[in-house]
């Protein structure tokens, strides 16, 4: 495996900011993902970072630090909707290569 | 919009049976991947083809085997099904052109075998 870890849940409660974070240690890194997985559907992208720094996408950002070996997303104003897995994934080799995934993070968003 | 879809939603089989699940994606996507996700253990690679009758193991090939015949369809094959089998199987697909070249994932297939 390629050492990614993410922690197993998390809650937090409406409209409050919640970080998830992710560490890996893989050679050859060419890339973070985040996917949401809603119970019982696919996951879905939520965001990539190649780079070093915070890239922000609406209510959803996310940060790297490749020397770290570091990554997080950062969820504000929570939304019930919100509750899911959260899936950490690391890109090794060239643009093509597969994808490593963590084993998720389940965040619950209570009222 | 990007489709993966999978041939069923639920499979319930026997122990010995030969399964087949069948992935089909409609953007003409080069790369496609059978992974499965198991409580506790996240998403693990089984297979994945880079083109038409090219495959790769993954990281937990074993009992499996996969065919594509076409570049939209890529299909997971369970030899001789196991309880230890039982699990949510998940297709995805991938183009070489995308912006992030994130992988598109099709709703699962539940297979469960007694």
């Amino acid at each position: 495996g390629q050492n990614i870890d993410q922690p197993t849940e998390m809650t937090a409660t409406e409209g409050a900011i919640v970080q998830i974070n992710c560490t890996y240690q893989t050679s050859g890194f060419n890339g973070l993902f985040w996917y949401q997985q809603h119970a019982g559907e696919a996951p879905t992208f939520l965001s990539y970072n190649v780079l070093d720094g915070l890239e922000e996408k609406g209510r959803f950002s996310s940060f790297l630090s490749r020397s770290k070996g570091y990554s997080y997303l950062l969820l504000k104003e929570l939304q019930m909707k919100d509750s899911a897995s959260y899936l950490c994934a690391v890109r090794k080799g060239s643009t093509l290569g597969r994808l490593y995934f963590g084993r998720g993070t389940q965040l619950t968003v209570w009222p | 919009d990007v489709k993966v879809t999978q041939s069923s939603r639920y499979l319930v089989k026997r122990t010995g049976e030969k399964v087949f699940l069948e992935c089909v994606q409609d953007m003409d996507h080069e790369n496609m991947f059978w992974y499965r996700q198991d409580p506790g253990l996240g998403l693990r690679l089984i297979y994945f083809s880079y083109d038409v009758k090219m495959k790769e193991k993954g990281d937990i090939p074993e009992g499996y085997s996969v065919s594509r015949e076409k570049k939209e369809r890529f299909s997971l094959i369970l030899e001789s099904a196991s309880t230890n089998q039982t699990s949510m199987y998940l297709c995805a697909s991938r183009g070489s052109r995308l912006v992030y070249n994130e992988q598109f994932f099709g709703p699962g297939t539940r297979l469960t075998v007694l």
